[in-house]
């Protein structure tokens, strides 16, 4: 069974700063994985995700994250973080050829100082 | 669009009350899921459905009732529930299997059993 952890519980930054927000998977093979942003009181929104292909992908916002297979890796970074990215972010794997269950992180809550 | 719509907003019931929670999509996907998530949780996933038939229920008490009369919708049937079921209800969506069941969340239901 596929699990996540997103080792960093709380971030702090000020904006304008660079950000990089862990998370490592296990999973016995390529998985499928996804970052969402959640706003406080507000759904999931899907930031980005990564099936197969070009390991560095493109997601909403100015966000951009990384799958290292050697690393079991899938950290999302943003060059320079705004105030309106003070959110909740959760870390997410799916199974290629699985059932429809997504597996989450328990989440990295972002803080960011004026 | 992606957009997953949840009604109500909010709700407010009793122990002994009967309710119902509702989502719509209408991106044509084919895979609807329930979630429920406590205060700085991550979403814990309730049921799934696929094509229209329940494909995962993660052990919920009966006292939860899903249903999906269309492809469009799905309903949370609610009665007899406790206090400890106050949480968001996030309904979610996704395409088919060939591209990984990313999933479209809605901003969802707050529920306070009193």
């Amino acid at each position: 069974a596929q699990s996540v952890t997103q080792p960093d519980i709380h971030i702090t930054v000020s904006e304008g700063a660079s950000l990089e927000l862990r998370c490592n998977y296990s999973y016995g093979a390529t998985p499928y994985l996804f970052w969402y942003v959640q706003s406080p009181g507000q759904g999931l929104q899907l930031l980005l995700k990564y099936f197969s292909g070009d390991t560095l992908v493109q997601g909403i916002k100015g966000f951009e994250a990384e799958f290292k297979r050697s690393q079991s890796s899938f950290n999302l970074r943003k060059p320079s973080v705004h105030w309106s990215d003070a959110a909740e972010y959760f870390c997410a794997v799916g199974a290629k050829g699985g059932s429809e269950k997504l597996v989450f992180g328990k989440g990295t809550k972002l803080t960011v100082n004026p | 669009d992606t957009e997953v719509t949840q009604t109500p907003k909010h709700l407010v019931m009793g122990m002994t009350n009967k309710k119902s929670l509702k989502c719509e999509q209408h991106m044509g996907h084919r895979a609807m899921y329930w979630y429920k998530q406590k205060a700085k949780k991550p979403p814990e996933l309730m049921f799934v459905y696929s094509y229209e038939k329940l494909s995962i229920n993660e052990s919920v008490p009966s006292r939860f009732s899903p249903e999906c009369p269309n492809s469009s919708l799905l309903n949370l049937h609610l009665h007899a529930l406790q206090p400890e079921d106050s949480a968001l209800y996030l309904c979610a969506s996704s395409p088919t299997q060939s591209t990984g069941y990313e999933q479209y969340f809605g901003p969802g239901t707050r529920l306070t059993v009193t």
